[in-house]
């Protein structure tokens, strides 16, 4: 079955370390997003990517980096930059990223916590 | 960068209770979709909607495409407590083509008492 597949599903982090989060889709989708979800906050943009080997910085970017290496997979990386980074973390695809009629499809998430 | 204004921000209802929320956007927007968010796991779509005035159904839930296109809402009745979740309207803003990426509302969360 076509999807999009996130791990881990649980991740720890101590303060000061890098962590990536994997994001991997077979749909044969050209655009993959990564957001970012706080308890009343909705879903905010961190990363999208329209294509291969080129990506577009989103509202939250700061803290984050991404690679899109391959058509299929989006890793985000959270920095110890990133200050606040305990949140549940998204990614998301979509057929072409011009025509949105289809909207995107999620990942069931990887909820990130700082100890 | 742009929200819909999505309300309520939440909702406590009995079962068996009809249940109604909206967005509302201050631009035209092209697509409106509706997705359903459960504890712990990614949002999945409804309902999607194309047209301006357009009205469709998914089961118990209905939602439409306002006539201004700058606005949408859903309904869902005689919710059962598998409604419970995060409801969150989501469209594409006509921007000439150059727009590459939905924009949100902060979604309402729904609660249902058996």
């Amino acid at each position: 079955d076509g999807g999009i597949t996130q791990s881990p599903k649980y991740l720890f982090r101590k303060e000061g370390q890098n962590v990536t989060l994997s994001c991997e889709q077979n749909l044969n989708h050209d655009a993959m997003y990564w957001y970012r979800q706080d308890p009343g906050q909705g879903l905010r943009l961190i990363y999208y990517s329209q294509i291969v080997n080129d990506f577009q910085k989103g509202d939250i970017a700061e803290g984050y980096s991404v690679s899109r290496e391959k058509k299929e997979s989006f890793p985000l990386t959270v920095t110890s930059a990133q200050k606040n980074p305990t949140a549940f973390y998204l990614c998301a695809s979509s057929i072409d990223p011009g025509w949105l009629n289809y909207g995107y499809t999620f990942g069931s998430g990887t909820r990130l916590t700082v100890v | 960068g742009q929200q819909l204004n999505q309300s309520p921000q939440s909702m406590f209802i009995q079962e068996g209770e009809d249940v109604s929320m909206n967005c509302t956007s201050s631009s035209i927007f092209n697509t409106w979709l509706w997705y359903k968010q459960e504890p712990g796991e990614g949002p999945v779509l409804l309902i999607a909607l194309y047209k301006a005035g357009e009205l469709t159904s998914n089961g118990r839930l209905t939602a439409q495409f306002g006539i201004t296109r700058k606005d949408s809402f859903l309904n869902i009745s005689a919710s059962i407590p598998s409604d419970v979740g995060i409801y969150f309207c989501a469209g594409q803003e006509n921007s000439g083509g150059s727009n590459y990426k939905l924009t949100f509302g902060k979604g309402t969360l729904l609660t249902v008492n058996p």
